[in-house]
């Protein structure tokens, strides 16, 4: 079967760091993305990674663990426009992206 | 360059109407999809094309739902006739099929509201 697990909301503070974990168990794995979504707006692309290994992007960062089936997205100097839902997809064999329900980050002052 | 392109971006019907939603995507983008957000929820995917072909359908409830992609561009996605369960945000999102990270671009969704 296929299932993304993430939290389901977090809550940070400007100016700090904060790390969204996701595992995954999908049919085939061929990449996995993070994505940003504002509350009523579309998703928009952060991140994707294929191999192990951090890929750093300015103030976010996503590491992959294909052995463990794990991802996390880091995010650094938090920032009120920050607050969002963060959504993992997981690409499988057949191309389609399987994203998980999502995690609802809220920045505080 | 111009984004996915959705329309409407609202709309409310009451159920057992028909309803339909439009999407361009972006120019040159090769395979489109169709996706349905529902609260709270990751976005689901309902179909995908490559050019004017539906390469996955698997998820498409056949009985109500419909769609086209006629000359590999615009998309239509309809619903007839409507339910309750139907409300959600639908999403068509575009990418370039190439090998490798070939990251879907949504557009910003048609909301439904069913009553």
């Amino acid at each position: 079967g296929q299932n993304i697990d993430q939290p389901t909301e977090m809550t940070a503070t400007e100016g700090a760091i904060v790390q969204i974990n996701c595992t995954y168990q999908t049919s085939g794995f061929n990449g996995l993305f993070w994505y940003q979504q504002h509350a009523g707006e579309a998703p928009t692309f952060l991140s994707y990674n294929v191999l192990d290994g951090l890929e750093e992007k300015g103030r976010f960062s996503s590491f992959l663990s294909r052995s463990k089936g794990y991802s996390y997205l880091l995010l650094k100097e938090l920032q009120m426009k920050d607050s969002a839902s963060y959504l993992c997809a997981v690409r499988d064999y057949t191309d389609k992206l399987i994203f998980g329900t999502g995690t609802r980050l809220q920045v505080f002052p | 360059e111009a984004g996915v392109v959705q329309s409407p971006r609202y709309k409310i019907i009451e159920k057992k109407q028909p309803v339909a939603f439009w999407c361009n995507p972006i120019s040159g983008h090769n395979t489109l999809y169709w996706y349905r957000q529902n609260l709270g929820q990751g976005p689901e995917l309902l179909i995908r094309y490559e050019n004017e072909e539906a390469v996955d359908d698997s998820q498409l409830p056949k009985d109500r739902f419909s769609a086209e992609r006629l000359k590999g561009v615009d998309s239509t996605l309809k619903i007839q006739p409507a339910e309750l369960g139907d409300s959600a945000v639908y999403l068509c999102a575009s990418s370039l099929l190439l090998a490798g990270g070939n990251e879907q671009y949504f557009g910003p969704g048609t909301r439904l509201t069913v009553t």
